[in-house]
């Protein structure tokens, strides 16, 4: 079975662009999360998509956006890009959105803004 | 405000050792604890979970609501050991996230 896979693996944008980056999950789950990882500073929370809708999105300015569609495949765009949001960018995938329910990670995509 | 502690950004014992990786929690209500590991070049994957109370690897972690812990727990590490931690409470009521700690790499020494 695949896993949850992302692309691309790596990015490289220059400031003021805009970053599409893009995740599968696992077939069958139907929640996608999206996390941040950037240096020193640990995993941090972007966005909860669940049947097709925003549930929760974390402490991110609303040039962080994303969508999940109908085959639960989702997306997360980045606008006017930073410096600082070069991280890495994890995406994973659960069954559903109950307690107790192991999140599947992708490998990441590397967003390098220069 | 909900917040994730693993006090140790580095931890380096030697093979054979006891190893402990602490994990502090401040959270309103109780949470589901989570341990996850990433190995090199790896993705990022769960270790255990608090609620089955399963030791995996060797590892085991008790939940101690009294001093707020989540502490993982190994009596003799290995050298496959080596790998960044995460733990993890879960919130989960309708904002069902995550909210992590910033790691802490272990490093197991021949």
């Amino acid at each position: 079975e695949a896993g949850v896979t992302q692309s691309p693996t790596h990015l490289i944008k220059t400031r003021g662009q805009q970053a599409t980056l893009r995740c599968s999950p696992i077939s069958g789950h139907t929640s996608v999360y999206w996390y941040q990882q950037a240096l020193g500073l640990g995993l941090q929370f972007l966005l909860w998509y669940d049947e097709g809708e925003e549930r929760n999105r974390g402490n991110f300015p609303p040039r962080f956006s994303g969508r999940q569609f109908p085959n639960y495949s989702s997306e997360l765009n980045v606008n006017a890009l930073e410096l600082e949001d070069s991280a890495l960018y994890l995406c994973a995938s659960s069954l559903w959105a109950g307690m107790n329910t192991e999140a599947f990670f992708g490998q990441g995509t590397r967003l390098t803004v220069v | 405000a909900q917040r994730v502690t693993q006090p140790e950004k580095l931890l380096s014992v030697f093979k054979g050792a006891p190893v402990e990786l602490k994990c502090n929690y401040s959270y309103s209500g109780s949470p589901e604890l989570f341990w996850y590991v990433q190995y090199s070049r790896q993705r990022l994957q769960l270790l255990l979970r608090h609620i089955s109370r399963e030791s995996i690897k060797g590892f085991t972690a008790d939940l101690n609501k009294g001093e707020t812990s989540f502490h993982l727990k190994k009596p003799f590490a290995q050298e496959e050991d080596s790998a960044m931690y995460y733990c993890a409470p879960l919130n989960a009521g309708n904002n069902r996230k995550l909210i992590w700690g910033l790691g802490t790499s272990l490093a197991v020494n021949p």
